[in-house]
């Protein structure tokens, strides 16, 4: 089966950095993409992983290693606007026909 | 502003009843997707459309149907609605048809089956 796991909720401070993890188990591996999404609204694109390393992007990086099935973003100098939802999701193939799986998603709670 | 449109923003419907999302992409993408999103489930794929033929299919019930038309908008029909049917549907689009294209989110129909 398809699965991706992410925790469920994360607390920080303003000013501070936090890791968000991202585990996946999925048929194959094609891409991983992170996105933010807060509540009530679309969920907005940041971060898009085919190869192992870090990806930095402002005060946002990701992080992908393909052999231990893992990501996490990276959010620095944390801001209260940074308070939201944060996804996960995989593309396990490269198939025309196949889709991307999401996570559940971690919401952050950013404490002043 | 992602440049992707939905209507209507609220639906508030009874169960047994059917309704029309509708979703322009931005202009110049081609692919068009479905997703819904409740509170238990997280976000879920439904379907994709590109350049009006379908390219991929979810976790799509069989009481819901989509299409994009040739001027590239997109209705999702869902049909016999049930309670658990409330959720948030997104529509969003990317310029080619691989998944791997960053997709752009509209803001949403908000769907209360009562």
């Amino acid at each position: 089966g398809q699965n991706i796991d992410q925790p469920t909720e994360m607390t920080a401070t303003e000013g501070a950095i936090v890791q968000i993890n991202c585990t996946y188990q999925t048929s194959g591996f094609n891409g991983l993409f992170w996105y933010q999404q807060h509540a009530g609204e679309a969920p907005t694109f940041l971060s898009y992983n085919v190869l192992d390393g870090l990806e930095e992007k402002g005060r946002f990086s990701s992080f992908l290693s393909r052999s231990k099935g893992y990501s996490y973003l990276l959010l620095k100098e944390l801001q209260m606007k940074d308070s939201a939802s944060y996804l996960c999701a995989v593309r396990p193939t490269q198939n025309r026909d196949d889709k991307i799986i999401f996570g559940k998603g971690t919401r952050l709670h950013i404490l002043p | 502003d992602s440049g992707v449109t939905q209507t209507p923003k609220h639906l508030i419907t009874a169960t047994g009843q059917r309704v029309t999302l509708r979703c322009s992409p931005r202009s110049g993408d081609l692919s068009v997707y479905w997703y819904q999103q409740s509170l238990d489930q997280g976000l879920q794929f439904l379907i994709q459309y590109y350049n009006g033929e379908e390219r991929a299919k979810g976790n799509i019930l069989e009481r819901f149907s989509a299409q994009q038309f040739p001027d590239l908008h997109s209705e999702l029909n869902l049909s016999s609605l049930e309670l658990g049917d409330s959720a948030l549907y997104f529509c969003a689009s990317s310029v080619g048809e691989a998944g791997y294209n960053e997709q752009f989110f509209g803001p949403g129909t908000r769907l209360t089956v009562l």
